[in-house]
């Protein structure tokens, strides 16, 4: 079955510095997402994807955040200047948004960040 | 105010017995799905429901809409010790791009 594939499982980091979290979404879809998650809280929506650019994005991704596809399988979350806030659960979704499906999202397993 | 907020906010219950697990959202939505989630692991998506449709089932599963109250609750039947885990409620407004959000979620234990 088709899976949206986060790498890495975990990064552990120092403050100040640039991390890039890798998802690989499943292959016919079109629109990705990040989300994440801090510990024992809920999942909150950070940025969603289309036709190489960013549809819309929370508060929380400000101008240290930035998400590229740089080919046509990889989706990538940039933190330019980690925070000791920015420590969280990562989680990249896809969905193909066919009409049938409605907007059932997929997710990965996700990123543990941890900004030390 | 919060979109999807669930509650209880832990549940916990035999092996056997049925678990319900409601969720209330403020605004309008396209659809409500419930996802799981295992301890420090990924989301699964367990079910959708549309906003036109007022129940619907998956398997142990049955979901219910009311969107008059701003309500769903997710239903499972003959719980197993496997279905420990959060559950949490997601929805999405129209549009093609639409993002979840999420509520807090519920922290289910099925014993043994």
């Amino acid at each position: 079955e088709p899976e949206v594939t986060q790498t890495p499982s975990h990064q552990v980091t120092q403050m100040g510095q640039e991390v890039i979290l890798r998802c690989v979404p499943i292959s016919n879809h079109l629109y990705f997402y990040w989300y994440r998650q801090i510990l024992g809280q809920k999942v909150e929506f950070l940025v969603s994807f289309y036709n190489n650019e960013i549809s819309e994005k929370s508060e929380i991704f400000d101008d240290q955040f930035s998400v590229e596809r740089p080919d046509g399988s990889n989706f990538t979350l940039k933190i330019r200047s980690t925070k000791l806030e920015d420590s969280a659960m990562y989680f990249c979704a896809s969905t193909s948004h066919s009409g049938g499906a409605g907007n059932i999202q997929y997710f990965g397993a996700g990123t543990r960040l941890s900004v030390l | 105010s919060q979109q999807g907020e669930e509650d209880p906010q832990a549940l916990s219950i035999q092996e056997g017995e049925n678990a319900t697990m409601n969720c209330s959202y403020k605004t309008s939505i396209n659809n409500l799905q419930w996802y799981r989630q295992n301890s420090g692991r990924g989301l699964v998506h367990l079910i959708l429901i549309r906003s036109n449709e007022r129940e619907k089932h998956s398997g142990r599963l049955r979901v219910t809409l009311d969107t008059s109250k701003k309500s769903s609750s997710l239903l499972i039947t003959a719980s197993r010790a496997a279905d420990t885990a959060s559950y949490f409620c997601a929805t999405d407004r129209a549009g093609a791009n639409s993002k979840l959000t999420f509520g807090k979620g519920i922290t289910l234990s099925v014993r043994p």
